[in-house]
């Protein structure tokens, strides 16, 4: 699985955007893009996910540059709750996969009142 | 729809002794998935279940093992406590499909070795 790089932390003014970037400049075309996050002692939430085209949810979108070396994980009006350790995970998804997630250090995004 | 279920919350146990988890995964899901959580650290894979079989192994001393059952839910089984085997032990489980085996997590369980 190719290897991410993400900002140690970040700030966010309460009813801004946030903007996560990620880069992961050795993916490989069958690696997606994973987005998660973990508010602090709880079990990590999964956000979104995605290949090649921009996703979008109900929690954030996904925006993946052309040539996949890196993403974007926006979220559209960033509330206190909002405040924890996002990760960027790059995987095999199928029967190629080896199961494990492998969590970096992640980006640490503090929203402010 | 109900999410991963891990018991118990808290497990507090002494060196030497064994330390049992227990997790439940979201009902369809086949795949279940034990990470590590030290103090400080990150999280680190551990082991992986699919239909009952392990599937992948992380990292970890054969102390460390587990099985699922026939309904999917899977045990961790920690043998000969150390103190370092302190962290949260979190499960994980998802569907395993070729397109979409996204892992959905549990709240975890917080083990303390004095």
């Amino acid at each position: 699985d190719a290897k991410t790089t993400q900002p140690p932390s970040m700030d966010c003014a309460e009813g801004r955007a946030a903007n996560l970037p990620c880069n992961h400049s050795t993916i490989s075309g069958n690696e997606y893009v994973y987005w998660y996050r973990q508010i602090h002692s709880q079990g990590p939430q999964y956000i979104i996910h995605g290949l090649k085209n921009n996703e979008t949810n109900e929690m954030a979108s996904l925006i993946i540059t052309e040539d996949r070396k890196s993403s974007t994980l926006i979220l559209p009006h960033a509330t206190l709750r909002d405040t924890a350790v996002y990760y960027c995970i790059v995987r095999v998804v199928g029967s190629s996969n080896t199961g494990k997630l492998i969590f970096g250090q992640g980006t640490t995004l503090q929203v402010k009142p | 729809e109900a999410g991963v279920t891990q018991s118990p919350t808290h497990l507090i146990k002494t060196r030497g002794q064994q330390a049992t988890l227990r997790c439940s995964p979201i009902s369809g899901h086949t795949s279940v998935y034990w990470y590590q959580q030290a103090l400080g650290l990150g999280l680190q894979f551990l082991l992986w279940y699919d239909e009952g079989e392990e599937r992948n192994r992380g990292n970890f001393p054969p102390r460390f093992s587990g099985r699922q059952f026939p309904n999917y839910s899977s045990e961790l089984n920690v043998n000969a406590l150390e103190l370092e085997d302190s962290a949260l032990y979190l499960c994980a489980s998802s569907v395993r499909g070729a397109t979409t085996d996204t892992q959905y997590f549990g709240p975890g369980t917080r083990l303390t070795v004095l």
